[in-house]
């Protein structure tokens, strides 16, 4: 399967702390990409790293990416009550431009 | 902020029966996209399509489901004949480019066979 996996499926913290997701992917990418979704709503893109690029930020949004060990992270920092969501992975591949392959998610809450 | 908009937000519709879903995509996009999510699993790609044609198609995408940009702005999909399995929310998506660029994903329609 080309499909990212996020770890861990579910994160609790205190808002103030920081949530650090992860995800891996099976084969080479294009780009991988972070979407959150909201209960029952759509999907937002967060960031955007290429296959070329190991570090990327965004507000308080760090994304790494390691493509040796095909596995990126999202930190966000200083997380807020607002941040509960469910985040995503999601990676593109070269020869399926525009066909994004996305994870099971990683339920985040936050407790303020 | 242009966004992507879908209709109907909730649909209800017995087996067999056909289903169009409607989006309008951001106005100065090129690509379109179904995607889907069954309650509790992964988001999937349906179909992407492009310069009036399908770019690509999942093995989801079967002869019951089709896609039309009927005019400059509307991007449906049509299910033939609904299968329980069907149920899903479907997103609408579009994107200015392919390849580096993000996604712009619709809110949803929540599609219930009975």
């Amino acid at each position: 399967s080309q499909q990212g996996e996020e770890d861990p499926q579910a994160l609790s913290i205190q808002e103030g702390e920081n949530a650090t997701m992860n995800c891996s992917y099976k084969t080479s990418i294009n780009n991988l990409q972070w979407y959150r979704q909201n209960s029952g709503r759509g999907l937002v893109h967060l960031i955007l790293i290429r296959s070329n690029e190991r570090e990327k930020h965004s507000g308080r949004l760090r994304v790494t990416l390691d493509t040796s060990k095909k596995s990126s992270s999202l930190l966000i920092t200083a997380s807020r009550a607002a941040d509960t969501a469910s985040y995503f992975c999601a990676t593109e591949r070269g020869s399926t431009l525009g066909r994004l392959y996305f994870g099971r998610g990683t339920q985040l809450t936050v407790w303020p | 902020e242009p966004e992507v908009t879908q209709t109907p937000s909730h649909q209800v519709t017995q087996m067999g029966q056909e289903v169009i879903l409607r989006c309008v995509p951001i106005s100065n996009h090129l690509y379109f996209y179904w995607y889907r999510q069954i309650l509790g699993q992964k988001v999937e790609f349906l179909v992407s399509f492009y310069n009036n044609e399908i770019s690509e198609k999942s093995e989801i995408f079967d002869d019951q489901f089709s896609v039309e940009r009927p005019d400059g702005s509307n991007f449906t999909l049509k299910i033939r004949s609904t299968k329980l399995e069907d149920s899903a929310m479907y997103f609408c998506a579009s994107s200015a480019r392919v390849g580096t660029g993000e996604l712009f994903f619709g809110e949803g329609s929540r599609l219930t066979v009975l």
